[in-house]
């Protein structure tokens, strides 16, 4: 089973500052990685797939890099919107895609 | 438009069965793999497994494997998280969202709490 840890487990941001979230997979998942939002009381929303594919919706300040182990969602000049938690996901090969543990993005 | 119709909040004691449902609408069903994915109180998103409904074939996460049950009926197409014997620690949110290896739509989540 594929481990993805994200980092950090919190971020405390000011609004339209730039916030950098981070995942690491345990091995190579190539390109296939997603990046969710989830608000409180909200079901998670998928915002970036392969890395770096925006979904229809997604607001272009949301932009997703990386391949192999390391990846980030950066998001410029944050909105009050954005402040809500980041998951990543792998979908490699074989199941189990497993999701990282989550990032918090705070208002500071 | 896509949508994922889950079933109510359930409160159980440990020990009992339990189904809940999750019904698709604006695609073909049996075209896309359904997940399901748990969210315990406070906690991440953990990915239990999935279900296609063109044929009912599975992949359980080992974390789940051999405690839950997939189901689908394309009839009315509903996929089912199905428990057989509900354990205190089954207690959390359990989304079912619309497969593309990621998952591009989800449900509304169903509230399960099991508690003597």
């Amino acid at each position: 089973e594929i481990l993805m840890t994200q980092s950090p487990a919190t971020l405390s941001m000011s609004p339209g500052e730039r916030a950098t979230l981070s995942c690491r997979a345990s091995q190579s998942v190539s390109g296939n990685l997603a990046w969710y939002q989830q608000k409180p009381g909200q079901s998670p929303r998928l915002l970036i797939y392969g890395a770096s594919a925006r979904v229809t919706g997604t607001p272009a300040r949301f932009s997703g890099r990386g391949s192999g182990t390391e990846f980030t969602l950066t998001i410029t000049s944050l909105q009050s919107e954005d402040f809500a938690v980041y998951y990543c996901q792998q979908y490699n090969n074989r199941p189990p895609y497993t999701f990282g543990q989550g990032t918090k993005l705070e208002m500071k | 438009e896509v949508q994922l119709v889950q079933s109510g909040t359930e409160v159980k004691k440990p020990g009992e069965s339990l189904n809940i449902s999750c019904q698709a609408s604006g695609y073909t069903f049996t075209r896309y793999w359904v997940g399901w994915v748990r969210q315990l109180p406070g906690r991440g998103l953990e990915w239990m497994g999935i279900i296609y409904p063109g044929d009912s074939d599975t992949k359980y996460s080992p974390s789940f494997q051999g405690r839950v049950t997939f189901s689908v009926d394309k009839s009315t197409a509903t996929a089912y998280l199905h428990w057989s014997s509900l354990e205190a620690s089954d207690s959390g949110i359990y989304y079912c969202a619309r497969s593309d290896f990621y998952f591009d739509h989800w449900g509304q989540g169903t509230l399960v709490a099991v508690s003597s």
